[in-house]
C-alpha cells in the first residue's frame, strides 16, 4: 500500500499559481496517482489523474518525475473558491477490487484575496 | 459526466435504531463501490469495498455486523448502520468506479448521520 505525505496546509493569494507536492516513495509499478478536492460537508471531487510525466486538463496540471516517487499538483491562477482540502491518492483498481485507497491527511489550501 | 448520488443527505436517528443509506451511480455502471466515513476535520477512512453480487470486503476494525453493505445491482449499494449509537455519528461518503474504467473514483455528496 503506497502511503502518501503532503503538507498539512498552504496559503496563497488570488491569481497566483499554487503547487502542492505529494510524496509516495513506495509507489508500485501499476499504481496511478489521483488528486481530489474536497469542500466541507461534500464528497471529494476528482481533479486529475496520471501515471507518469505530465498531465493537463482544464483545471490543473499534474507533474510526475521519472522515478514517480512524488507528484505535484499545479493550480493556475487560483481564486477564493479554490480554498479546500486537496488529497493525493495512489493506487490501482484491478479485478473488481482496489488497492491503495488510503487517503492521507490532505493539504488544506487557503486562498486569500 | 459520472454522477453518484446518496440518499438521504442528512439523517437524525435515535440511539438503538437502524439507518439505511443508499448510493447510486446515475449514469454509469459501477463494478465496485466504496464506503468511507469522515469525522470533522479528519481525512476519509475507507470502511469497506462493495462488489456487485458478492459480499463486501471490510477494512480492519470495521464491524461487518454493524455496518451492513448490500450491492444489489451495478448502480446501487446500500449501507445500513444497525443499532446506531452516538459514536456512529459521522459523515458517510460512497464512491464508485466505472465498469471498464477509467480507474478513478466518483464520489457521492455524502450523508450526515447524527445519532441522538
Amino acid at each position: 500500500l503506497a502511503k502518501t505525505t503532503q503538507p498539512i496546509s498552504m496559503d496563497s493569494y488570488e491569481g497566483q499559481e499554487v503547487n502542492i507536492t505529494c510524496s509516495h516513495n513506495n509507489i508500485a509499478t501499476n499504481d496511478y496517482i489521483t488528486w481530489y478536492q474536497q469542500f466541507p460537508s461534500q464528497g471529494p471531487r476528482f481533479i486529475i489523474q496520471g501515471y507518469k510525466t505530465k498531465v493537463t486538463n482544464e483545471v490543473a496540471s499534474l507533474f510526475i518525475p521519472a522515478d514517480r516517487k512524488s507528484s505535484t499538483l499545479s493550480l493556475p491562477r487560483v481564486s477564493l473558491s479554490d480554498t479546500a482540502v486537496y488529497y493525493c491518492l495512489v493506487g490501482v483498481y484491478s479485478g473488481g477490487g482496489a488497492d491503495g485507497l488510503t487517503f492521507g491527511k490532505g493539504t488544506h489550501l487557503i486562498i486569500q484575496p | 459526466g459520472a454522477v453518484v448520488s446518496q440518499h438521504p443527505s442528512r439523517v437524525i436517528c435515535k440511539s438503538g435504531t437502524s439507518v439505511k443509506i443508499e448510493c447510486r451511480s446515475l449514469d454509469f455502471q459501477a463494478t465496485t463501490m466504496f464506503w468511507y466515513r469522515q469525522f470533522p476535520k479528519k481525512s476519509l477512512m475507507l470502511m469497506a469495498t462493495s462488489n456487485e453480487g458478492s459480499k463486501a470486503t471490510y477494512e480492519q476494525g470495521v464491524e461487518k455486523d454493524k455496518f451492513l453493505i448490500n450491492h444489489a445491482s451495478l448502480t446501487l449499494s446500500t449501507l445500513t448502520v444497525t443499532s446506531a449509537h452516538p459514536e456512529d455519528s459521522s459523515f458517510y461518503i460512497c464512491s464508485a468506479v466505472r465498469r471498464g474504467g477509467p480507474y478513478e473514483q466518483y464520489f457521492g455528496p455524502g450523508t450526515r448521520l447524527t445519532v441522538t
